[in-house]
């Protein structure tokens, strides 16, 4: 079964700080890895996905991710923090194939800038 | 929240009630998601659904019933024989045909009374 963890419940930085959100994942085949942010009382937002192909991925508000093979990790990253990021972070794979193509996620990541 | 509407946004369930969330989509995605989020922990595949006319159970469905007789609404009932109901419940959409990301809408808060 596939699963992703991401190993820290919370991280806090300081505002205009590089940041990065740890994910780590374990699939049969090929990953297909996906970051969402969800702030207080609202859906799940889209920020990036790993499909394939370059292993450095850009995704909207900034944010980019690093897929690296050898290490199963996808983390998320972003050069310089904003008090706005502030939210919670999921990491996702797909789990299945065919019509499911539903996702596992993550337990989440609470990031915390601070001004 | 793009394209996808979930409501009410807030609902209250009583003892042995059945309960409906509505979710509705105007994406022309042909699959839709139901998911469970409890605190602390990432969200959980109830039902999902490819087609119209055709649903699959998820990981966690005792206790829940869904059906897809349009392509733009997925309900999903939450029955008296689900014990712990109380969660947050998310919708999301898909477009098939290898298209792989999901779209989620708001969410609907599910508390028992």
């Amino acid at each position: 079964a596939q699963s992703v963890a991401q190993p820290e419940d919370q991280v806090n930085v300081a505002e205009g700080n590089p940041l990065t959100v740890k994910c780590t994942y374990s699939v049969s085949g090929n990953p297909y890895l996906f970051w969402y942010v969800q702030y207080p009382n609202r859906g799940l937002q889209f920020l990036l996905k790993y499909i394939t192909g370059d292993n450095l991925v850009k995704g909207s508000y900034g944010f980019e991710a690093e897929f690296n093979k050898s290490q199963t990790s996808f983390h998320l990253k972003k050069p310089s923090a904003l008090v706005s990021d502030s939210a919670l972070y999921f990491c996702a794979v797909r789990d299945g194939g065919g019509g499911r193509r539903a996702l596992t996620f993550g337990s989440g990541t609470r990031l915390q800038v601070q001004p | 929240d793009g394209g996808i509407t979930q409501s009410p946004k807030y609902l209250f369930r009583k003892e042995g009630q059945n309960v409906t969330l509505s979710c509705e989509q105007n994406l022309n995605h042909d699959a839709m998601y139901w998911y469970r989020q409890d605190p602390g922990q990432g969200l959980r595949l109830i039902y999902y659904s490819q087609i119209v006319n055709d649903f699959q159970k998820g990981d966690i469905a005792e206790g829940y019933s869904v059906s897809r007789e349009k392509k733009e609404s997925f309900p999903l009932t939450v029955t008296s024989a689900q014990k712990n109901p109380t969660a947050f419940y998310l919708c999301a959409s898909r477009e098939v045909a290898t298209k792989e990301t999901q779209y989620f809408g708001p969410g609907t808060r599910l508390l028992v009374l």
